[in-house]
């Protein structure tokens, strides 16, 4: 079946910091979605790509979907306390038979230092 | 709206009991997924509905049930619990399948003994 990457696994920066993190494939998707999880939360989408070279902005956080289909990126700039976390990349082949099915990454866990 | 629910929020199984994971939504969410999450991992598809009884399995449905008799609710069942099913669970809808968003409820944590 198809496999995600997601890199980095965790990530410990300081308040004011950038990240980046990205999620490969071994195929591809039509959808790549972002999403955070809280603990103990369920997983909040930040942002959904539809089409490959997009670039899609929320606030202080930025994706894009890969031009090869097989790959998105997720940046988050000047970092704040509150963005500690889980972040999850999951692509998505809409229609058909896929019936919305999403593919997950690993995760990776954000710790924020003040 | 209250959104995606989950009861228990936290169960503690022995070996070969059995147990039912409720998930109500109150979207009018026709699509309805569970998901299972294990430390380090991301989210695995145990079964999915596309509507009142129409389900499918997943990525991971050994060992487990569902039934779509509402659109409102989709509980899975655990007929004889193993340790390979302490995870913690996810209830997701969305409104149809193609336009990305799922709505997670907060999760059932399980731990098989």
């Amino acid at each position: 079946g198809q496999q995600l990457n997601q890199s980095p696994q965790s990530m410990f920066i300081q308040e004011g910091e950038d990240v980046s993190m990205n999620c490969t494939s071994s195929s591809i998707f039509n959808t790549w979605l972002w999403y955070k999880q809280d603990p103990g939360e369920g997983p909040v989408l930040l942002i959904a790509l539809y089409k490959a070279g997009e670039l899609t902005s929320n606030g202080r956080l930025t994706a894009q979907f890969g031009i090869t289909r097989k790959d998105s990126f997720l940046n988050i700039s000047a970092s704040i306390p509150s963005d500690v976390g889980i972040y999850f990349c999951a692509g998505q082949n809409a229609g058909g038979t896929s019936y919305g099915k999403l593919t997950f990454g690993q995760g990776t866990i954000l710790t924020v230092h003040p | 709206n209250a959104g995606v629910t989950q009861t228990p929020k936290f169960r503690i199984l022995k070996i070969g009991q059995s147990m039912t994971l409720q998930c109500t939504q109150d979207m009018n969410h026709n699509y309805m997924y569970w998901y299972r999450q294990d430390p380090g991992m991301g989210l695995k598809l145990i079964y999915y509905s596309v509507g009142a009884g129409i389900t499918d399995k997943g990525e991971v449905p050994n060992g487990y049930n569902v039934s779509r008799s509402t659109t409102e609710d989709f509980p899975l069942r655990l007929e004889l619990a193993a340790p390979s099913q302490t995870s913690v669970y996810f209830c997701a809808s969305s409104l149809t399948s193609g336009v990305g968003t799922q709505y997670f409820g907060p999760g059932t944590r399980l731990l098989v003994l």
